[in-house]
This record gives structure tokens, C-alpha cells and sequence, in this order.
């Protein structure tokens, strides 16, 4: 049982345009959403997170929004450059009552960005 | 500031044997997780350990095992591979416990033959 996925195992966007990529979870006790990035042959880089109390957290070309009731995030990146091409993980964790379950990750999105 | 370090990167091995892979944290972080990525299941969360004790653990068979060190590094150890524990296995690191601030590592990447 999938907890967190990411429907679009690709997605290719033109340089400049903006970059959307979505997430959708399961579990209501998920309380704390990350996107990460990663590069063939290396970890994954922590791009940006938000906590379930926000419902949106920008950080430069960032931003993520999250829709608790639809149990749905989102990952904006705009405007999308060549360097952004990669494969894009969204975990989400249980963090509240002074622990984590660890991250549970997505299968990612390999977004293509294309000149 | 010296990233995660984790070692080896590649490795090689027959089905039977057992492995130990060995990840370095950043200075001063006591969190350290390890993740199997695989193609077919994706990022799986396999332990947490903190401070030496294994907080958590994920859906591994118990021929999976860790231990961290009161450094904090931290190991894992693998025993009669199996051809399917081939995978890409990743080390992150944090200050505390929970979501915040995990560093990954490059990964070691192991070849059950």
C-alpha cells in the first residue's frame, strides 16, 4: 500500500515555463511534506519542506502548497531552468509526538527540462 | 563542512554473504536513517537510530540490522544476501529526531551476484 504517490513518473517542461509536479498521500497523520531532488549517482538534495500547519512555503524559484483536505502537494518551480532536470522525490513523515517514522518517499517524477 | 560520507560506493557480492556498510554523519548530527532505493519499490525507510538506540524501523526482513556508535556513525549490516537486496543504499543524517534538515550520502551501491 502506497502511502505517498507521485502519478507522473515523467514530466518535460520548456526552459523558462513553470514546473508542477504532484504528490498525493493516504496517511492523515502525516504531518511534515518534503521535496527532494536527485541527480543518477548521487543522495537526494532537500529542496524544501512545509509543515501540515502551512499551506504554502516559498524559497526562491520553490514553492510548495499543500491541500490538506485533499491530501494533495504540490511542487512549483518557476521559472524552470535546464539544471532542474532530475528526478523529484516528495516524502512525507510523521513528526508530532517527538518522533519520526522516518521519511516515506514517492517513486519520483523525472522532470526534463528542455531548452 | 564535510558532508555525509558513506562507505564503500560500490560493492559487489554473492548471494549468502553478508555485508556491513559503513556512513559517516555531519559533525554534530546525532540522527543517522538509512534508505534502500530500488527501480521497482522506490525510497524505502529501513532504521532510524539516535543517540545509539534504534528508534524506529521499517518493513525489513530482520536479516537487515544497524548499530551506531557512540560517534555517531552508524552501520548496517546485511546477512545472507539475497539476489533482490541489490539496491542503491542511502545514509542521511540530522541534527534530531524527526523530518528536519536530513542530509543524504552518495550511497552504496550493492551488487548481489
Amino acid at each position: 500500500d502506497q502511502q505517498v504517490k507521485q502519478n507522473s513518473p515523467s514530466l518535460s517542461v520548456q526552459e523558462g515555463r513553470i514546473s508542477i509536479l504532484n504528490c498525493d498521500y493516504t496517511n492523515s497523520m502525516f504531518d511534515y511534506f518534503l521535496w527532494y531532488k536527485k541527480y543518477p549517482a548521487e543522495g537526494p538534495t532537500f529542496l524544501i519542506s512545509i509543515s501540515s500547519i502551512k499551506d504554502k512555503n516559498e524559497d526562491g524559484r520553490f514553492t510548495v502548497f499543500l491541500n490538506k483536505s485533499a491530501k494533495h502537494l504540490s511542487l512549483h518551480i518557476v521559472p524552470s531552468q535546464p539544471g532542474d532536470s532530475a528526478v523529484y522525490f516528495c516524502a512525507a513523515s510523521v513528526v508530532g509526538g517527538g518522533g519520526a517514522d522516518g521519511l516515506t518517499f514517492g517513486k519520483g517524477t523525472h522532470l526534463i527540462i528542455q531548452p | 563542512k564535510a558532508g555525509v560520507t558513506q562507505t564503500p560506493r560500490y560493492l559487489i557480492k554473492t548471494r549468502g554473504q553478508q555485508v556491513t556498510l559503513s556512513c559517516s554523519p555531519i559533525s554534530g548530527h546525532r540522527s543517522v536513517s538509512w534508505y534502500q532505493q530500488t527501480p521497482g519499490q522506490g525510497l524505502q525507510f529501513l532504521f532510524e537510530y539516535f543517540s545509539e538506540t534504534q528508534r524506529n524501523k521499517g518493513n525489513f526482513p530482520g536479516r537487515f540490522s544497524g548499530r551506531q556508535f557512540s560517534n555517531s556513525r552508524s552501520e548496517m549490516n546485511v546477512s545472507t544476501l539475497e539476489l533482490g537486496d541489490s539496491a542503491l543504499y542511502l545514509c542521511a543524517s540530522s541534527l534530531g529526531r524527526g523530518a528536519y534538515g536530513y542530509t543524504f550520502g552518495s550511497g552504496t551501491r550493492l551488487t548481489v551476484v
